[in-house]
């Protein structure tokens, strides 16, 4: 089963524009992590934040953590054609490095 | 550092064959963890293998088994295939050492289809 729920399931916005995608999950967690998916390729990490952690920032990425209602966003700013892709967020609870992914938002970008 | 590898890349096999999936980690990394993608059921977690040993496992049949070696490298195997086994089966490596959920690099995936 999934621990996430992410929302919108797709997304399509103009190039220049800011994306935004929210996550639910359901369990307390060590960490939340987003990753990216090209066309039903390999995924490649975007950012992982803590739980004690509220805000962070890599480049024109901006995840934001609510352990009180256990929801996560992010933000992708002056969206980019490059940047159209599946967009996962993932929770790490036990112990070693099982992760649990929501279903993901399928991002298009157009240019 | 070279990326996490898979192989083969694309296999298409028959259902009631076995399939062994490889999967080399990143350079020092320790932990590996396989998934499988499927559009149905989207990506979910089969096991974690570190230092040889299986410190967590996924809510799969025993078709679904794996190991790993003292490199590290790690293989999936399923036997009995059957068609819902057809999906992108990810492959991700970590140093391992961390606590939980640390961050994951992934290969390119094995796409595997049942006939």
């Amino acid at each position: 089963s999934q621990q996430g729920e992410e929302d919108p399931q797709a997304l399509s916005i103009q190039e220049g524009e800011n994306a935004t995608m929210n996550c639910s999950y359901k369990t307390s967690i060590n960490n939340l992590q987003w990753y990216r998916q090209n066309s039903g390729r390999g995924l490649v990490h975007l950012i992982l934040i803590r739980s004690n952690e509220r805000e962070k920032h890599s480049g024109r990425l901006r995840v934001t953590l609510d352990t009180s209602k256990k929801s996560s966003s992010l933000l992708i700013t002056a969206s980019r054609a490059a940047d159209t892709a599946s967009y996962f967020c993932a929770t790490g609870i036990n112990a070693g490095n099982m992760l649990t992914f929501g279903g993901g938002t399928r991002l298009m970008v157009k240019p | 550092k070279a990326g996490v590898t898979q192989t083969p890349r694309y296999l298409i096999k028959t259902r009631g064959q076995q399939v062994t999936l490889s999967c080399s980690p990143i350079s020092g990394h320790r932990s590996v963890s396989w998934y499988q993608q499927t559009p149905g059921q989207g990506l979910q977690f089969l096991f974690e293998y570190f230092s040889e040993t299986q410190r967590n496992k996924g809510n799969f049949p025993g078709r679904f088994s794996g190991r790993q070696f003292s490199n590290s490298r790690s293989e999936m195997n399923v036997s009995t295939l059957e068609l819902g086994d057809s999906a992108l089966y990810l492959c991700a490596s970590s140093s391992g050492g961390g606590t939980a959920g640390e961050t994951q690099y992934f290969g390119p995936g094995t796409r595997l289809l049942v006939l």
